[in-house]
This record gives C-alpha cells, structure tokens and sequence, in this order.
C-alpha cells in the first residue's frame, strides 16, 4: 500500500525558512516523479513544484521560484520541500503527491505551515 | 484565477443525477489525463477519477468522468447526501510542467 506522510510543518515568522518532508513507503520510491501541492485556508489547490523520479528535473510554480527548493533522498525514501523566504500567503497545508500514470496520483494527508508574526 | 474553469458552484435532490464541468486548453486538458478529486471539510483530497474516466479501486461506480477536446466533466448519479463537498479537477500543463487545478465546484445535496 502506497503511504505518503508529511512532517515538518509549524509556525513561522515572515523571512523566515522552513523544511517539510514526505515519507513514502509501499513503492519504489526513485521510479515516480513526486510534487509538492497546498492549499491555502479557505482556497483552492495550487500545484508548488515537481521533482522527477532521479531527480534530474524540477520545476516551480512561478509564486515559489526561486524562495522553495525541491529534493529527494533516494536513501530515505523522503521527498522535501525547503522553503526559505517565507510570505503570509504561503500560508497553507502542504500536500505530498506520487506521480502514476497507471493508478493515479496519491496523496498524502497534508501539513500546515502558518507564516505569521 | 484558476487555469482551469469550474463553475463554483452545484446543487442536485437525492437520486438526482448532476454533472461538474471543467474548461481548459490545449496546453493541459487537451492534451493530458484530467483528474477529479473530491474533498470533504478538514481532509485531504480524494482521487475520484483518473486518466479521464477511470475509477480508484473504492469509488462507487455512480463517479463517472469524461472528456472531449479541451473540457471534461465529472457526473454523479443517484446523489446522496454523503456527495457533499468540493470537487476539483487537475491535469499535467506543458506550459506550466506542472498540474493545474480548476476553482473547485461546492457540491451541495438539497
């Protein structure tokens, strides 16, 4: 069974930096891209950034280039979001996400980064 | 603004049938797998459909997904009141390289 858990999320000042991580278990985990989503209280979903199955390749939404950084660690079976530069808007709880052609998406059940002074 | 376009809102009786419809472009739904998602208050979302029609082990067979060029739509027959929430529909967009999501539907059961 696929199993996606985020940790990390928490309160923090505006400028200031956090790291979210996603545990996956149940797959091979350097065989799937994997993106970072959120969803700010209240609002919508908006897709953060990707990153492919050997890392290769990552992409950013154009509100988070440059701020967030996108890893894996093959090791650990964990993805990461490094998120530096914090704004209120960013705001929101982080979902983790597999990507799968055959099965469709899987998520996890999301963490809350407040950013507030 | 959502790239893709849902209407915010949708209402249906008990048994009623009811459909979600969902506009994109050539650039994401006219050219990718779209997603349908529903999400209840307080939880993450649902994969409801995936590759356009297909259904998750689990999910009852009255979720029925379409598409046709660059829009697609999401049906739910024989409404019950546990259908209640946002509805959300996704796909990859190539000039994103990333998934976009549609505004979400409120789906409310009279």
């Amino acid at each position: 069974e696929v199993q996606l858990l985020e940790s990390g999320g928490g309160l923090v000042q505006p400028g200031g930096s956090l790291r979210v991580s996603c545990a996956a278990s149940g797959f091979t985990f350097s065989s799937y891209g994997m993106s970072w989503v959120r969803q700010a209280p209240g609002k919508g979903l908006e897709w953060v950034s990707y990153i492919s199955g050997g890392a290769d390749n990552t992409n950013y939404a154009d509100s988070v280039k440059g701020r967030f950084t996108i890893s894996r660690d093959k090791s650990k079976n964990t993805l990461y979001l490094q998120m530096n530069s914090l704004r209120a808007e960013d705001t929101a709880v982080y979902y983790c996400a597999r990507h799968s052609m055959a099965t469709g998406p899987d998520w996890g059940q999301g963490t809350l980064v407040t950013v507030s002074s | 603004q959502s790239v893709l376009t849902q209407p915010p809102s949708a209402s249906g009786t008990p048994g009623q049938r009811v459909t979600i419809s969902c506009s994109g472009s050539s650039s994401n739904i006219g050219s990718h797998n779209i997603y349908w998602y529903q999400q209840l208050p307080g939880t993450a979302p649902k994969l409801l459909i995936y590759g356009n029609n297909q259904r998750p082990s689990g999910v009852p067979d009255r979720f029925s997904g379409s598409k046709s060029g660059t829009s697609a739509s999401l049906a739910i027959s024989g409404l019950r009141s546990e259908d209640e929430a946002d509805y959300y529909c996704s796909a990859w967009d190539d000039s994103l390289s990333g998934w976009v999501f549609g505004g979400g539907t409120k789906l409310t059961v009279l």
